[in-house]
C-alpha cells in the first residue's frame, strides 16, 4: 500500500502570510497527486491535481508543485476563507489513499 | 449540475451491517468515463478512501476493510452502494461518496464531486 505523510500536522498563520504544505508518498507516484480543502461540516473540495493542476474556479493563490515522493501545497497570500484543513491525495494506484491532514489556524 | 446524496441508517448496532445509498443526479453513472468512491471521517479524525467501483462492477477497496467492505453499482437506479459487515465504534464516522473522475489527458484520478457526507454512529 502506498502511505501519504504530511507535514505539518497544523500550523498558524495570518491573513497575508504565505503558507507551503508538504506531502510524502511511501513509494513514487510520478504526479498522480491530489490537494483537497475540508472547511469544517463539509465535504472536501478539490483544489489541485496531477501535482500542479489547479481545479476550475480555484483561485491561482493556490499552487502545487512535485514529483516522484515529495509534493508541495503552496498559498501565496492566506486569505481568511482559507483558513481549513488541507489534504493530500494519491491517484497513483486505485487504492486512492489520503494523507493525515494540515489544518490551518489563525 | 452533477449531484450526489448519501442516504441511510444513521444509527447501526455493534456487529450488524451498515448499508448506504448514494444517488446520483444530473448525470448518468454508467458513463465509461468515472469511477465512484466511499471515504469516511471519523469525528475529528482525517479521510480515509475506503473504496471505489466502476459503472462495470470492477471494485477495489481499501486492504484494512477488504474482508468487510462491499461497494455495489445499480445503473437502472443511478445508484451504487456501501455495506461493511460486522461494525464496531470504530466505523462510526461521516461517510461520503464522491464521483472519481479522469482529467482530461485520461491519466490523472481525482474526486471532483461530492456529497455531502452522512454521520453513522455504531451504539447498541
Amino acid at each position: 500500500d502506498i502511505q501519504m505523510t504530511q507535514s505539518p500536522s497544523s500550523l498558524s498563520a495570518s491573513v497575508g502570510d504565505r503558507v507551503t504544505i508538504t506531502c510524502r508518498a511511501s513509494q513514487t507516484i510520478s504526479s498522480y497527486l491530489n490537494w483537497y480543502q475540508q472547511q469544517p461540516g463539509k465535504a472536501p473540495k478539490l483544489l489541485i491535481y496531477a501535482a500542479s493542476s489547479l481545479q476550475s474556479g480555484v483561485p491561482s493563490r493556490f499552487s502545487g508543485s512535485g514529483s516522484g515522493t515529495d509534493f508541495t501545497l503552496t498559498i501565496s497570500s492566506l486569505q481568511p476563507e482559507d483558513f481549513a484543513t488541507y489534504y493530500c491525495q494519491q491517484s497513483y494506484s486505485t487504492l486512492g489513499a489520503f494523507g493525515g491532514g494540515t489544518k490551518v489556524e489563525i | 449540475q452533477l449531484q450526489l446524496q448519501e442516504s441511510g441508517p444513521g444509527l447501526v448496532k455493534p456487529s450488524e451491517t451498515l448499508s448506504l445509498t448514494c444517488t446520483v443526479s444530473g448525470g448518468s453513472i454508467s458513463s465509461s468515463s468515472y469511477y465512484w468512491g466511499w471515504i469516511r471521517q471519523p469525528p475529528g479524525k482525517g479521510l480515509e478512501w475506503i473504496g471505489s467501483i466502476y459503472y462495470s462492477g470492477s471494485t477495489s477497496y481499501i486492504p484494512s476493510l477488504k474482508s468487510r467492505v462491499t461497494i455495489s453499482v445499480d445503473t437502472s437506479k443511478n445508484q451504487f452502494s456501501l455495506k461493511l459487515s460486522s461494525v464496531t465504534a470504530a466505523d462510526t464516522a461521516v461517510y461520503y461518496c464522491a464521483r472519481w473522475n479522469y482529467d482530461s489527458s485520461g491519466y490523472y484520478l481525482f474526486f471532483d464531486h461530492w456529497g455531502q457526507g452522512t454521520l453513522v454512529t455504531v451504539s447498541s
